[in-house]
């Protein structure tokens, strides 16, 4: 099985629509990540948790949100869907171990269309 | 603010040549992390090779190697005798004491039989 799953793996969905896409590890890491990937522009992170308490924004949080609801899972939903949100949306996780930053493991993305 | 710049958009190479890719980075931290991680078509994030900054020795997995210039702030890929399976793009990462992953925009890498 999969370390980090995400649901669902394509969705197509109208302008002002509400969204969710979720993750889930069972890697046993704390910290969980939303990236954005576009064509041409690479992957930007939306926002990072480092534990079940702890959501900050990353680069490009505006028209996003996030809920951690346990270690494992860690759901992005977009409250009113917009065409320019079309992309492919990545989860990652990773750990730290004491002082040394662990590789980030990605799931398998989330395609996402807005019509 | 921590950039990460490819400057090749796109390379060819063909099978069992080497190619190398370019990456260029620019952080104030003094201990920080580079990847490159590889999507292929299936879109997959997979990671190919990891550098502690601390670390003087280039790190190197199987057929990939880097080129870590720590002063110029350079951090090239390179893959040897080339595979029609590297065809993917290709992105250079860098994790600078912030616990966040600042991407390069890519290149797409075409392994011509």
């Amino acid at each position: 099985d999969a370390d980090v799953t995400q649901t669902p793996r394509n969705r197509i969905t109208k302008t002002g629509k509400r969204i969710m896409l979720e993750c889930s590890q069972t890697k046993g890491h704390d910290r969980m990540y939303w990236y954005r990937q576009d064509p041409g522009l690479g992957l930007r992170l939306i926002y990072y948790s480092f534990d079940v308490k702890d959501i900050n924004k990353g680069e490009i949080s505006d028209g996003y949100s996030v809920s951690r609801q346990a270690q494992a899972k860690f759901s992005l939903s977009l409250e009113s869907a917009i065409p320019n949100q079309t992309a492919l949306y990545f989860c990652a996780t990773s750990d730290r171990t004491g002082t040394v930053q662990e590789t980030q493991y990605f799931g398998p993305g989330t395609r996402l269309l807005v019509l | 603010a921590q950039t990460v710049t490819q400057s090749q958009p796109e390379m060819s190479v063909q099978e069992a040549e080497t190619v190398t890719l370019s990456c260029t980075y620019d952080t104030s931290e003094n201990n920080y992390y580079l990847f490159w991680y590889k999507q292929p078509p299936s879109r997959q994030m997979i990671l190919v090779i990891r550098q502690e900054a601390y670390k003087q020795q280039n790190a190197t997995e199987n057929r990939f190697s880097v080129n870590f210039q720590k002063a110029a702030k350079s951090f090239s890929l390179k893959i040897s005798d080339s595979q029609l399976g590297d065809t993917a793009m290709y992105f250079c990462a860098l994790e600078g004491g912030s616990e966040k992953l600042v991407f390069g925009k890519g290149t797409k890498l075409t392994v011509n039989p």
